[in-house]
């Protein structure tokens, strides 16, 4: 089934270490998306792809880096992890201009 | 900054009525609106869209009507049933080189049997 495929579903981690979230798509959409959602909230775009090679930066960049090496992978650094990381992380991908995105199922991060 | 924190506004409604959520959006240049449900533990999952040169977009059981003066959208989901019961985002489709999707404040949709 095409779509986004995000791993791990669920990470408690340690606050100072290191975690990639991952993500991957078979749809070969040009554009790629990390997004955070705190409890309640929206979701908030930490950084973007819009072709493989370029990256750029959301809303909430900090602590988090990014690389787009091909099209299908973007995964998603956390340097050394903060408990304000904690949140469900989400990944999506878009076909081309203003076409609807494609969501992963997300995964929820636990930073202590 | 989002307004909403841990206190969603809640919609609750009788199975079988209409349903009716609302959303502001903030740029009067956005020419593209979403709007999504998400489940608990899920991704948003897109239900309708529209664009700036509409006023009104119908799909199955839902209408998206765009107020441009006010800049307002609503969701109307008609026959509303419990599989319905979910949270609601509009989103807008950024104006940058990034065409991000800039949400609203969700709403939960609570269905009564």
């Amino acid at each position: 089934i095409a779509g986004i495929t995000q791993a791990p579903t669920s990470q408690i981690l340690a606050a100072g270490r290191r975690m990639t979230l991952r993500c991957t798509q078979d749809m070969r959409h040009n554009a790629m998306y990390w997004y955070r959602q705190d409890l309640g909230l929206g979701l908030r775009l930490i950084h973007y792809s819009n072709t493989a090679g370029t990256t750029g930066k959301g809303e909430v960049p900090d602590g988090y880096s990014v690389s787009r090496a091909n099209t299908d992978d973007f995964p998603l650094t956390l340097a050394s992890a903060v408990p304000s990381q904690t949140s469900v992380y989400f990944c999506a991908s878009r076909a081309g201009t203003g076409d609807g995105y494609t969501f992963g199922s997300g995964t929820r991060l636990t930073v202590v | 900054g989002e307004s909403v924190g841990l206190h969603l506004p809640t919609l609750s409604v009788q199975e079988g009525d209409n349903s009716i959520i609302n959303c502001a959006y903030s740029n009067s240049a956005s020419d593209y609106f979403i709007w999504y449900k998400q489940e608990s533990g899920k991704g948003p999952q897109f239900i309708i869209d529209i664009r700036s040169n509409m006023d009104k977009r119908q799909g199955q059981r839902v209408t998206v009507l765009l107020n441009k003066t006010v800049k307002h959208l609503s969701l109307q989901i008609a026959a509303t049933q419990p599989g319905d019961s979910a949270v609601y985002f509009c989103a807008e489709i950024s104006m940058d080189s990034s065409y991000k999707l800039i949400f609203g404040s969700g709403t939960r949709l609570l269905v009564r049997p």
